[in-house]
């Protein structure tokens, strides 16, 4: 079955220290992977994405995130964490069980960013 | 920018109560999807839809429906409400084409008492 994996339900990191939240994901095919962060009582706001290319994939807010084949991960990173970078953040996969126009995702459970002044 | 509106912040019905959902985007997008969103679940897609008059189910349709009439609107209907319906609805939208990302709407907060 196609899966994303969020293994950390939390990360605390001080502010200006490097962050990753981690994502690994289980698909058949070329993954087209994502990145969503939802702050408080909001939906949820695109980061980024990795659909093919640089293994490394720039985004909003000083955002990047690694595509590492081998280890079937795309895991976010940040190198100075802000305390307004706190929310939580999702990893989704492209559902290659539905092929074509429709791009359905599957997200991970998510992991809440903390981070301490 | 687009814009993905959602007809209520948060909302309060009874058991049994037949619930309209309503979801609004400005951008032309042919697909649109409705998810619910509980702690330690994630995003949980419900239905799809396509392009006008057209669904699909997702993971989870037992107890919804939708309806899409227009493009810009994709309306999630519980029939029944029950008290395990009680959580965040995410609507989303995009353009059609399996590179592109979903635009998300600010989420209904639904309690069913």
């Amino acid at each position: 079955a196609q899966s994303v994996a969020q293994p950390e339900d939390q990360v605390n990191v001080a502010e200006g220290n490097p962050l990753t939240v981690k994502c690994t994901y289980s698909v058949s095919g070329n993954p087209y992977l994502f990145w969503y962060v939802q702050y408080p009582n909001r939906g949820l706001q695109f980061l980024l994405k990795y659909i093919t290319g640089d293994n490394l994939v720039k985004g909003s807010y000083g955002f990047e995130a690694e595509f590492n084949k081998s280890q079937t991960s795309f895991h976010l990173k940040k190198p100075s964490a802000l305390v307004s970078d706190s929310a939580l953040y999702f990893c989704a996969v492209r559902d290659p069980e539905y092929g074509g126009a429709t791009n359905k995702l599957i997200f991970g459970t998510g992991t809440l960013l903390a981070v301490q002044p | 920018d687009v814009k993905v509106t959602q007809s209520s912040r948060y909302l309060v019905k009874r058991t049994g109560e037949k619930v309209f959902l309503e979801c609004v985007q400005d951008m032309d997008h042919e697909n649109m999807f409705w998810y619910r969103q509980d702690p330690g679940l994630g995003l949980r897609l419900i239905y799809f839809s396509y392009d006008v008059k057209m669904k699909e189910k997702g993971d989870i349709p037992e107890g919804y429906s939708v309806s899409r009439e227009k493009k810009e609107r994709f309306s999630l209907i519980l029939e029944s409400a029950s008290t395990n319906q009680t959580s965040m609805y995410l609507c989303a939208s995009r353009v059609s084409g399996s590179v592109y990302e979903q635009y998300f709407g600010p989420g209904t907060r639904l309690t069913v008492t």
